[in-house]
């Protein structure tokens, strides 16, 4: 079982749709979440951090179940400049600050 | 402007050859990384330093040496033992010291590397 698992897609939809992206992890230790955005070709930037009572950022809303070892990520009204490889992460649950990356859910958002 | 810079961008490597790619941080960030990627997996760690002269193996260091004299600078090798080294090379670094706790990462631009 990988340690981060995601949905690869790809997630083909409209401009203005909403849409929900996934991930489990397996490490019960770990304490920390993120998402991170990733264009083609590109580096990670961080998209948010994820925290225990649910964050929003503009039209993203993010949220952890610590005890189903779950983390969603939902983007309302979605523009053309949404479409990237969102990548679930969280920490290994040491202090040497090791994240695990999952493969990535490929979003597309179409005219 | 503060932030991570590697170089080349890309990077031609003929086989039996070590190739070293750089990576430097003006973010005063005690801890590095470095990850590969290879096309729709996930991010990889081969190497870790969490201050300078000190650095650790991630879970793929086989082929791969690394060193961390300068706070700022975190340069990887590649060497010749690497069995498949063509991908997207990414280092990252993280603020440990001066504030609360943080474990987020930030990268720079990346470096690909072509073995022909």
């Amino acid at each position: 079982r990988k340690e981060v698992e995601q949905d690869p897609g790809p997630f083909n939809v409209p401009e203005g749709a909403t849409v929900a992206f996934n991930c489990t992890y397996s490490n019960s230790a770990s304490q920390s979440f993120f998402w991170y955005r990733q264009d083609c070709r590109k580096e990670p930037k961080l998209l948010m951090s994820v925290y225990s009572s649910g964050n929003e950022d503009g039209r993203f809303t993010a949220q952890l179940n610590r005890a189903s070892q779950y983390i969603s990520l939902l983007i309302r009204d979605s523009k053309l400049s949404d479409s990237a490889t969102y990548l679930c992460v969280v920490n290994s649950g040491s202090n040497t600050g090791k994240l695990i990356f999952g493969q990535g859910t490929t979003l597309q958002v179409k005219p | 402007d503060g932030g991570i810079t590697q170089s080349p961008k890309y990077l031609f490597r003929k086989e039996g050859q070590n190739v070293t790619l750089s990576c430097e941080q003006n973010l005063n960030h005690d801890a590095m990384y470095w990850y590969r990627q290879d096309p729709g997996q996930g991010l990889r760690l081969i190497y870790y330093s969490q201050i300078v002269n000190d650095f650790q193996k991630g879970d793929i260091a086989e082929g791969y040496s690394v060193s961390r004299e300068k706070k700022e600078s975190f340069p990887l090798t590649v060497t010749s033992a690497q069995k498949n080294p063509t991908a997207f090379y990414l280092c990252a670094s993280r603020r440990t010291s001066g504030g609360s706790y943080t474990d987020t990462q930030y990268f720079g631009p990346g470096t690909r590397l072509t073995v022909l």
